[in-house]
């Protein structure tokens, strides 16, 4: 079956730093990826996705690049800031079997 | 577009007590989808509804857990008795179908059991 992984965390940052959160998948077909962002004590909210080969999504600063080559999705941003400080997950969209998998999360902290 | 709507957004209970969660899924959407999210994991599919139909259930502990659709818009997903293991997010999701590329999420509801 599908599945999603994600680095594991926690990741630790000082404000400004460059952040990468690694994550590849296996999946039959060609799925729609995402990340989506969980902030403390709220629901799932999408980031940002992607749903064909070398489309780059992108939104508030991340950015992930669609990589069938290595079935990677890996989530990156410039200059993290405090208010990042989330929960991350990469996901992916089966469209042949309408379904979504997710990876476990990867907690990021960002220190001032 | 209103999206996918869920209440309640949070709920304790006792143990052995039963409860039920409600979903609306986006107009038009035909695919909905609960899923279970305990803390420090990924969200899981629990059941996977098309129309009024059930498409996949298998990972549904259904000796307890039990949802519904009915007339194929509305769901509902009931846990009765509820165990501690049970404390976890309750996600609702739907997609149009087919051709879609992607589930729309609810906020969730944050079941805690005590």
């Amino acid at each position: 079956g599908d599945s999603v992984t994600q680095m594991e965390g926690p990741v630790t940052l000082s404000e400004e730093a460059f952040l990468t959160i690694n994550c590849t998948y296996t999946a039959t077909g060609y799925p729609s990826l995402f990340w989506y962002v969980q902030y403390p004590g709220e629901g799932l909210q999408l980031l940002l996705k992607a749903t064909k080969a070398d489309d780059k999504g992108s939104n508030k600063g991340f950015e992930a690049t669609y990589r069938k080559e290595t079935t990677s999705f890996h989530l990156e941003k410039g200059s993290v800031q405090v208010s990042d400080s989330a929960v991350y997950f990469c996901a992916l969209f089966n469209t042949n079997a309408g379904k979504s998998t997710f990876g476990d999360g990867t907690t990021l902290t960002v220190k001032p | 577009e209103a999206g996918v709507a869920q209440s309640p957004r949070y709920k304790i209970i006792e143990k052995r007590q039963s409860v039920a969660f409600w979903c609306n899924p986006i107009s038009g959407h035909a695919t909905l989808y609960w899923y279970q999210q305990i803390l420090g994991q990924g969200p899981k599919l629990l059941i996977q509804f098309q129309n009024n139909g059930v498409v996949d259930d298998s990972q549904l502990p259904k000796d307890r857990f039990s949802a519904e659709r009915l007339k194929g818009v509305d769901s509902t997903l009931k846990i009765q008795p509820a165990k501690l293991e049970d404390s976890a997010v309750y996600l609702c999701a739907s997609s149009p179908s087919p051709g879609g590329t992607e589930a729309f999420f609810g906020q969730g509801t944050r079941l805690t059991v005590v």
